[in-house]
């Protein structure tokens, strides 16, 4: 099956500073990628869906100058918490669709943020 | 608004069947998914349904009846590898807030599978 990676796998970042996280699909184009947040004991919640070429698309209550999202190319979309603080600590998971394969979402093995 | 239930908790025992259940409200529909994750772990694929009616896959199947807003996975043989959490999840129709066939997820479902 089709592979997604992110990068880092885990960060821990001193409050005020910016974190970026890179989400990679490895072996298919993905002309959308959609950022999740999951905090402890809780499902996935959306947070943008980024689309390449173009701006993402962000859910509400998202804030998006707090959340940067570029999608560059095919294969890669970042996410950048910015000013980070010790609320935004939460694990980050990133899918990615290949255009070809229209009923599945591939995560990425997610990213692990803690802010001090 | 949209509204996906599940049981928060299950427990069952190694070589039972159980069928973790979602219900789900939503102002489109394109299809509803079930993912297996499991604890610090990225979702892993497990069904897709877009008919109503029963998709078998192994030891996994999983029903859907749009009519009535309701989808089941059944786990059968379960074995104790099968402890995780069972997210349940709705795409969207394109129409919906002009994104492209995003996901909706349940709040997932905590299966333990005891000896």
């Amino acid at each position: 099956g089709a592979v997604v990676s992110q990068h880092p796998s885990w960060v821990i970042c001193k409050s005020g500073t910016s974190v970026k996280i890179e989400c990679r699909s490895l072996d298919f184009q993905a002309t959308t990628m959609f950022w999740y947040r999951q905090f402890p004991k809780q499902s996935l919640m959306l947070m943008a869906t980024s689309n390449e070429g173009s701006k993402a698309t962000y859910e509400q209550g998202v804030e998006k100058d707090k959340f940067l999202i570029n999608h560059a190319s095919l294969t890669l979309s970042t996410l950048t918490v910015t000013s980070a603080h010790p609320e935004d600590s939460s694990f980050y998971i990133c899918s990615a669709r290949d255009f070809r394969e229209y009923n599945e979402q591939f995560f990425g093995p997610g990213t692990r943020l803690t802010v001090l | 608004g949209q509204n996906i239930d599940q049981p928060t908790e299950m427990t069952a025992t190694e070589g039972a069947i159980v069928q973790i259940n979602c219900t789900y409200q939503t102002s489109g529909f394109n299809g509803l998914f079930w993912y297996q994750q499991h604890a610090g772990e990225a979702p892993t694929f497990l069904s897709y349904n877009v008919l109503d009616g029963l998709e078998e896959k192994g030891r996994f199947s999983s029903f859907l009846s749009r009519s009535k807003g309701y989808s089941y996975l059944l786990l059968k043989e379960l074995q104790m590898k099968d402890s995780a959490s069972y997210l349940c999840a709705v795409r969207a129709d394109r129409s919906y807030g002009g994104a492209t066939n995003k996901l909706i997820f349940g709040t997932g479902t905590l299966l333990a599978v005891q000896p």
